[in-house]
């Protein structure tokens, strides 16, 4: 079974600074891997799709990489700023099945 | 353009009574998918569907039942409701396995 984590669970930054969020997984059997960010109260909001095959994806001020063999995933945030704060999930797409398994997330706080 | 549109926002339900929780897209998605998140315990799949007139049971569909008869919709039944489906729920969707997931704001529902 698919166990998905993210450290830390919780993370408070000053603005302006860099910053990386951490998804591990146990089966590398995946074919995709997706970062949502949640506002409190709010649905989910897609923030980069990395295919199986790929390495790394760029939107604005954020990468995220896929590294399968190792089982890791990083979602890295440039020049945080307040309006950054939020919830971070990583959901992976597994070979085996039609589902998402998605991580328990990491709580970003961004003070101006 | 709506993206995937579920309602009600807040329900207050009583033990034992009956609701559907609406979703639709318009993104012409075949899968589309039934989620509850509860506090620190992440989001846990309820049903799926890859087409119209296919559904399938997710990690914890006890109490819950779903159609699918058209693409554009997927409404979520609760029968008999008990506070333990007191909970906020997300509708998803995608085009298929590989590709980017969508989701609505969510209905928050308590059953008292």
């Amino acid at each position: 079974k698919q166990e998905v984590t993210q450290i830390p669970a919780a993370l408070s930054v000053p603005e302006g600074e860099n910053l990386v969020l951490n998804c591990s997984f146990t089966d590398s059997a995946i074919y995709n891997l997706q970062w949502f960010r949640q506002d409190p109260g709010k649905g989910l909001t897609s923030l980069l799709l990395i295919q199986s095959s790929q390495r790394e994806q760029t939107s604005g001020r954020l990468n995220a990489s896929l590294d399968k063999s190792s089982g890791r995933s990083t979602l890295y945030i440039a020049a945080s700023q307040p309006g950054d704060s939020a919830t971070y999930l990583c959901a992976l797409g597994p070979n085996y099945g039609q589902n998402f398994v998605f991580g328990p997330g990491t709580r970003l706080s961004v003070l101006p | 353009n709506a993206g995937v549109t579920q309602t009600p926002k807040f329900r207050i339900l009583k033990i034992g009574q009956s609701m559907t929780l609406q979703c639709a897209q318009d993104m012409n998605h075949n899968y589309m998918y039934w989620y509850r998140q509860d506090p620190g315990m992440g989001l846990k799949l309820i049903y799926y569907s890859v087409g119209a007139g296919i559904t399938d049971k997710g990690e914890v569909p006890n109490g819950y039942n779903v159609s699918r008869s058209t693409t554009e919709d997927f409404p979520l039944r609760l029968e008999l409701a008990a506070p333990s489906q007191t909970s906020v729920y997300f509708c998803a969707s995608r085009t298929d396995r590989h590709t980017e997931a969508f989701f609505g704001q969510g209905t928050r529902l308590t059953v008292v």
